[in-house]
């Protein structure tokens, strides 16, 4: 059981816009920065944005990230077939003492 | 360009240990804190550890604490992940992560604990 909760699957036709939420507690998300990860079958996670912050060098302008107390939300517009993958939101957790990821959204281009 | 590549995993028995390795290049090493996370089959990302800079301070998920040790050497550019008491349930691709919030990730080390 995640700490932060995500739900499993997420779909949106190429163009749309596909939000992914992501929710924790007063410990983590309320209190720290949400990290976003992308991760494709067979390949190295990839970090991808946190709120408030530039996007990390060859990550599209169509990904976005929002946080709102304990929630958080990762926006990807324009949807293309290459965003098919999974999807992490993670923060440091100042109970645990530790970095917790949430259990991960599949993101299905139809 | 950074780079982390990891070696050292395998197959082992339940209760036996591994030293997974982490090789870093493409940035100042010791201006960073380093992170392992694992990903067992079919399931998500879990964090596992995470060591300061300077080697002062080590952060473990409960489920890993008195079994493993996390450890570097800024002269090597290395950080290390030694498995003692492995587990079935410690069978997972193992990734080393540059700093508290893995912002470069390597392709990862596979471990597998089974009789």
């Amino acid at each position: 059981q995640s700490v932060l909760t995500q739900p499993p699957s997420a779909s949106g036709t190429p163009g749309q816009t596909v939000t992914i939420s992501c929710s924790g507690s007063n410990s983590n998300i309320g209190s720290n920065n949400v990290y976003w990860y992308q991760h494709l079958p067979g390949t190295a996670p990839k970090f991808l944005i946190y709120p408030n912050s530039p996007r990390p060098s060859g990550v599209p302008d169509r990904f976005s990230a929002s946080k709102s107390g304990t929630s958080a939300a990762l926006a990807i517009s324009g949807l293309r077939s290459e965003d098919e993958a999974d999807y992490y939101c993670a923060a440091w957790d100042d109970s645990l003492r530790g970095f917790v990821f949430g259990s991960g959204t599949k993101v299905t281009v139809l | 360009e950074v780079q982390l590549v990891e070696s050292g995993g395998g197959l082992v028995q339940p209760g036996g240990s591994l030293r997974l390795s982490c090789a870093a290049s493409g940035f100042t090493f010791s201006g960073y804190w380093m992170t392992w996370v694992r990903q067992a089959p079919g399931k998500g990302l879990e964090w596992v550890a995470n060591i300061k800079n300077d080697g002062s301070e080590q952060n473990y998920v409960d489920s890993v604490k008195g079994r493993f040790t996390i450890s570097r050497d800024n002269a090597k550019n290395s950080v290390f992940l030694q498995m003692t008491g492995l587990r079935v349930e410690d069978t997972a691709l193992y990734y080393c992560a540059r700093a508290t919030n893995a912002d470069y990730w390597g392709q990862g080390t596979p471990v597998t604990v089974s009789s």
